[in-house]
């Protein structure tokens, strides 16, 4: 089955910051999504990403899928408060089943 | 507000009790699923369904029982808990566009 690793585990960055979370797959990736968790609340979708090389913009989140399609990164340019959560990727498996990595907090210092 | 409701909220069992954990969209998705959300583990995939009377089971089943009597509906039933399924649970749902809508999440703790 597939799985989802993310890298890193916990982050804490001044506001203001750049940031880059990454997450990979163990097999090549059909469909990447992106979500954000706050603590309580239900998974927010960020963006998907299906085509090797693909780029895609969300206010001051950007995601890319490699050309390898196993591999893709989320960049936060500027952040703010607003962006601490959890950051988590997901992918479809063969089996239409979906799939998560572990997740990534992030917590922005003002 | 169209989305995914769930309740309860937060639920505390005894070891041995039955419950269920509902869960309603209103978006006419076909596709629904059960999550449940453990520290360091991300999210598992309990039981899922691409339709009305259609269920089948994800990476850890046990335990856990669904039906999909109605498009809207996605109930998750615990017939005898016990402390390993405290968790948070999550239902989604998901439909022609990419993504999927989760719900609030339900925390459970199993004494």
């Amino acid at each position: 089955s597939q799985e989802l690793e993310q890298s890193p585990q916990s982050l804490i960055v001044q506001e203001g910051k750049n940031l880059t979370i990454n997450c990979t797959s163990s097999k090549t990736l059909y469909g990447l999504y992106w979500y954000k968790q706050k603590y309580g609340e239900g998974l927010i979708f960020l963006m998907m990403l299906q085509k090797g090389g693909e780029e895609k913009s969300h206010e001051k989140i950007t995601a890319k899928l490699d050309e390898k399609k196993q591999q893709s990164s989320l960049h936060i340019t500027a952040s703010q408060p607003s962006h601490a959560g959890i950051y988590l990727c997901g992918a479809e498996d063969y089996g239409q089943n979906f799939v998560f990595g572990p997740g990534t907090r992030l917590s922005v210092l003002p | 507000n169209a989305g995914v409701t769930q309740t309860p909220k937060f639920q505390v069992l005894k070891t041995g009790q039955s419950m269920t954990l509902q869960c309603a969209q209103d978006m006419n998705h076909e596709y629904m699923s059960w999550y449940r959300q453990d520290p360091g583990m991300g999210l598992r995939l309990i039981h899922y369904s691409v339709g009305a009377g259609i269920t089948d089971q994800g990476e850890v089943p046990n335990g856990y029982n669904v039906s999909r009597s109605t498009t809207e509906d996605f109930p998750l039933r615990l017939l005898s808990a016990a402390p390993s399924q405290t968790s948070v649970y999550f239902c989604a749902s998901s439909g022609t566009r990419p993504g999927y809508t989760f719900g609030s999440g339900t925390r459970l703790t199993v004494v």
